[in-house]
């Protein structure tokens, strides 16, 4: 069945360095990629999606490519900073799930000041 | 995107009774869901809300447990019933809406609850 595999957090970094959060996927069909943030305390907030091969999305700084060759969409930003700790969703839809969207298991970043 | 609403934001609850929680959407959506977030865990769906008609329910949820109503297409109710501490969780209204043939699944606030 469809799925989504993100690689497993807890990610600490410090501020202004690089990020990147792996994201695989495996999907019948064309699926639809989000990334989708939770910050502390808050309920879940589409960050940026991709719809078809090679678009990328992009929001806050963050940038994620649909890589069909690679089954992948990892979500990156150049220069991460305190406000950006959250727990980071990979998701995705296909037709075939009937609009149902399947979530990655969540990654929490921790940026120190 | 869509502002969704959910009421309450969070409650503590006793073991036995009952929450509904209610979720208003702005404006009008077909599609409308209800998803559980276990501490440190991703999202699980519970039911799709049908506007009219019984809920869909996922494997593992029953409707004697998780009652839905979708009176009209911007509200709908959960309500988790004889709850135990294995209940204890947020509570996520979302709706998918759709931009020329593109379909976006956007999420309320969540309700957190805590079941003593």
């Amino acid at each position: 069945g469809d799925s989504v595999t993100q690689m497993e957090g807890p990610v600490t970094l410090s501020e202004e360095a690089f990020l990147t959060i792996n994201c695989t996927y495996t999907a019948t069909g064309y699926p639809s990629l989000f990334w989708y943030v939770q910050y502390p305390g808050e309920g879940l907030q589409l960050l940026l999606k991709a719809t078809k091969a090679d678009d990328k999305g992009s929001n806050k700084g963050f940038e994620a490519t649909y890589r069909k060759e690679t089954t992948s969409f990892h979500l990156e930003k150049g220069s991460v900073q305190v406000s950006d700790s959250a727990v980071y969703f990979c998701a995705l839809t296909t037709y075939s799930s009937a609009s149902k969207i399947i979530f990655g298991s969540g990654t929490r970043l921790s940026i120190r000041p | 995107s869509a502002v969704i609403s959910q009421k309450p934001s969070r409650d503590i609850c006793q073991r036995g009774t009952s929450l509904t929680i209610q979720c208003q959407v702005d404006s009008q959506v077909t599609m409308m869901f209800w998803y559980r977030q276990q501490p440190g865990q991703s999202l699980t769906l519970i039911a799709t809300a049908n506007q009219g008609s019984e809920a869909t329910y996922e494997s593992g949820f029953v409707i004697d447990k998780f009652p839905i109503s979708r009176p009209n297409l911007t509200f709908s109710t959960l309500t988790v019933s004889n709850m135990s501490p294995e209940d204890s969780s947020i509570y996520l209204c979302s709706v998918i809406r759709t931009s020329g043939n593109q379909e976006t699944q956007y999420f309320g606030p969540g309700t957190r609850l805590l079941v003593l």
